[in-house]
């Protein structure tokens, strides 16, 4: 595609239902990020794969987060048993992995109610 | 650790008002310097970089240098238009290599006619 794709754009949750978030890079992007981007703040980094490999899930904020990439492609980002404090806007930007390409491109994010 | 300090907004600003939105950081190492902008209902995207002391980004306009020595990248441009109306995010990238961005809160930029 043009550009980079997330879905579904608006989704609300009751609390406690597990959701999943999903993420298309542009194609032959190898990098893909998550970011959290909570009301009035800047993206905060959740997580990077490097093709399918996971190489930093540091910022993930509880074990209830998990991401996956299992063909080095599109992404799924899952909060289970969600919380009020995961409502947020969850960007997906990727990436070509080449010195001097580095330019990350960002999906419109998937904005998260948890009521 | 790792932290971008951006002056807080909104800012308000008539059709080609001179533009100042201030960004200072605290980095380990020689970090890369970023400003992105989130026009509405869009992706973030990248406006400017500078990867090592002393260089200038610019881009639309829009220019900011990397000082080192005042650990600073203010954005800067001489004569706003309205459609520079967006968010603006300051960030950093340790290094230069891929990796994550270090973001500041965003300053939200409104330009009148």
């Amino acid at each position: 595609g043009a550009g980079v794709s997330q879905s579904p754009r608006y989704k609300v949750a009751k609390r406690g239902q597990d959701v999943a978030l999903r993420c298309d890079p542009i194609s032959g992007h190898v990098s893909l990020f998550w970011y959290q981007q909570a009301l009035g703040q800047g993206p905060e980094f959740l997580t990077y794969f490097q093709n399918e490999a996971q190489l930093d899930k540091s910022g993930l904020p509880s074990d209830r987060f998990f991401a996956e990439r299992p063909e080095g492609s599109v992404s799924t980002l899952k909060i289970q048993r969600t919380q009020q404090e995961d409502s947020a806007v969850y960007l997906c930007a990727s990436s070509l992995d080449r010195v001097g390409e580095e330019k990350l491109f960002f999906g419109s994010g998937t904005q998260l109610s948890v009521l | 650790g790792n932290s971008v300090t951006q002056m807080e907004g909104p800012v308000t600003l008539s059709e080609e008002a001179f533009l100042t939105i201030n960004c200072t950081y605290t980095a380990t190492g020689y970090p890369s310097l970023f400003w992105y902008v989130q026009y509405p209902g869009e992706g973030l995207q990248l406006l400017l970089k500078a990867t090592k002391a002393d260089d200038k980004g610019s881009n639309k306009g829009f220019e900011a240098t990397y000082r080192k020595e005042t650990t600073s990248f203010h954005l800067e441009k001489g004569s706003v238009q309205v459609s520079d109306s967006a968010v603006y995010f300051c960030a950093l990238r340790r290094g230069s290599t891929l990796g994550r961005l270090y973001f500041g809160r965003g300053t939200q930029l409104t330009v009148w006619p």
